[in-house]
């Protein structure tokens, strides 16, 4: 069973700062890995998929990486604004019979700080 | 760009009674995903529909079912609600079945 686990669970930043966000998991056998966002109790905003063939996606100030060996994926966020403050998911979409269905982890909680 | 639309956005329940949510994907989108979050959890995957038929089925409860129609609108039906069924209920769809997953704004469903 995949297993997705996000480190740090929190973290404040003041703003401008580079920060990286941590996803792990235990099945390589993936087909894919998206990068979400969400804002308190609203909906879930796709931010990145890096395909299990693809090594890394670039969109803006956010650049996500894959090693699927290692079984990791960081996302990089350049120069952080208060608006990027928010929860941040990674969720994998696992091989085998299972395509299609997501499983995320628990989330980074980011706060940036003017 | 058109989104996925899920109504209602709040819904409000007593135990026991029946909840239906309805989910309308994004155009030409032929695959629907029901996810369930609870209070300061994860989404958890319910299920899943590709061109009308059940493609894959996670925890959901045998007091849930689903169906996806001929416009590819799909609709989430929970009977028996319980207190514990209280959560944001989100749905989203994709083009593919392993392209990128848009999802809906929720409904946020309260079980009194």
């Amino acid at each position: 069973k995949q297993e997705v686990t996000q480190i740090p669970a929190a973290l404040s930043v003041p703003e401008g700062e580079n920060l990286v966000l941590n996803c792990s998991f235990t099945d390589s056998a993936i087909y894919n890995l998206q990068w979400f966002r969400q804002d308190p109790g609203k909906g879930l905003t796709s931010l990145l998929l890096i395909q299990s063939s693809q090594r890394e996606q670039t969109s803006g100030r956010l650049n996500a990486s894959l090693d699927k060996s290692s079984g990791r994926s960081t996302l990089y966020i350049a120069a952080s604004q208060p608006g990027d403050s928010a929860t941040y998911l990674c969720a994998l979409e696992s091989g085998g019979t299972s395509y299609g269905k997501l499983t995320f982890g628990q989330g980074t909680i980011l706060t940036v700080h003017p | 760009a058109a989104g996925v639309i899920q109504s209602p956005r709040h819904l409000i329940k007593e135990k026991r009674e029946t909840a239906t949510l309805k989910c309308y994907p994004i155009p030409r989108h032929d695959t629907v995903y029901w996810y369930q979050q609870g209070p300061g959890q994860d989404p958890q995957f319910l299920i899943s529909f590709y061109e009308k038929m059940q493609s894959d089925k996670g925890s959901i409860p045998d007091r849930f079912s689903a169906q996806q129609f001929s416009d590819y609108h799909s609709e989430l039906n929970m009977s028996s609600l319980e207190l514990g069924d209280s959560a944001l209920y989100f749905c989203a769809s994709s083009l593919q079945v392993t392209d990128t997953q848009y999802f809906g704004p929720g409904t946020r469903l309260t079980v009194l």
